[in-house]
């Protein structure tokens, strides 16, 4: 069965720090997705990222980038020089293959991890 | 692109009633997924739809839980005979699936319930 961790349940830093959010994933498929959505205060879920396995380059998008590692199933995410809009529950899912193997369906999500960022 | 719209977005109810909540995906969206999150914890996949199929559900979709995507366009998801167990926050999701490849699931605000 897929499982997503995210060892960290809170995280707090101050304003510029950089921090790195931790994911570990187990999953018997060798083709997945993995992706890393943001859930502020207000309760929406906002997308960040989607990797599939295959593609293990690391991505940066301005002070976002993200550190996928096969050989230990994690795919971390790092923020550089934090802001406070960046306080949120970060959340890492998995998608595997579905019933039929054509296609990819339901996420599992981590548990989050709670970012706060201090002025 | 209008974004995914969940109606209401909240509900108190007492235990025992039914509740019915509402899910407006992104158009053009084929597929159409529900999730529960509880305080604390990430989102649990219920259920999903490719257009008006349902196509798996979780074995969190207890026989109380039904939900419809009657027109492959929008869908309800329907809780009878309401527990205080099922106070949580009902996500929903859409996608644009195509064979082999997995595509961005875009949320909606979800529709916050709590049953007294």
């Amino acid at each position: 069965a897929q499982k997503v961790t995210q060892a960290q349940t809170e995280i707090s830093v101050v304003e510029k720090e950089d921090v790195t959010l931790d994911c570990v994933y187990e999953t018997r498929d060798t083709t997945y997705y993995l992706f890393w959505y943001k859930q502020p205060p207000s309760g929406e879920l906002v997308f960040l990222i989607r990797r599939n396995s295959f593609d293990e380059q690391n991505e940066i998008s301005g002070r976002y980038s993200w550190n996928f590692q096969k050989s230990t199933s994690s795919f971390n995410f790092t923020i550089t020089a934090s802001q406070v809009v960046d306080s949120a529950v970060y959340f890492c899912a998995l998608s595997e293959e579905d019933a039929g193997g054509t296609s990819y369906g339901k996420l599992t999500f981590g548990q989050g991890t709670i970012l706060t960022v201090h002025p | 692109d209008t974004g995914v719209s969940q109606n209401p977005r909240h509900k108190i109810t007492k235990r025992g009633q039914n509740v019915t909540f509402r899910c407006d995906p992104i158009s053009e969206h084929n597929r159409l997924y529900w999730y529960r999150q509880t305080l604390g914890q990430g989102p649990e996949f219920l259920t999903y739809f490719q257009n008006e199929a349902q196509l798996e559900k979780s074995r969190l979709l207890s026989d109380r839980f039904s939900a419809e995507r009657p027109k492959g366009s929008f869908s309800t998801l329907e809780i009878q005979r309401t527990e205080q167990g099922d106070s949580a926050m009902y996500l929903c999701a859409s996608s644009l699936a195509r064979a082999y490849l997995q595509e961005t699931q875009y949320f909606g605000p979800g529709t916050r319930l709590l049953v007294l």
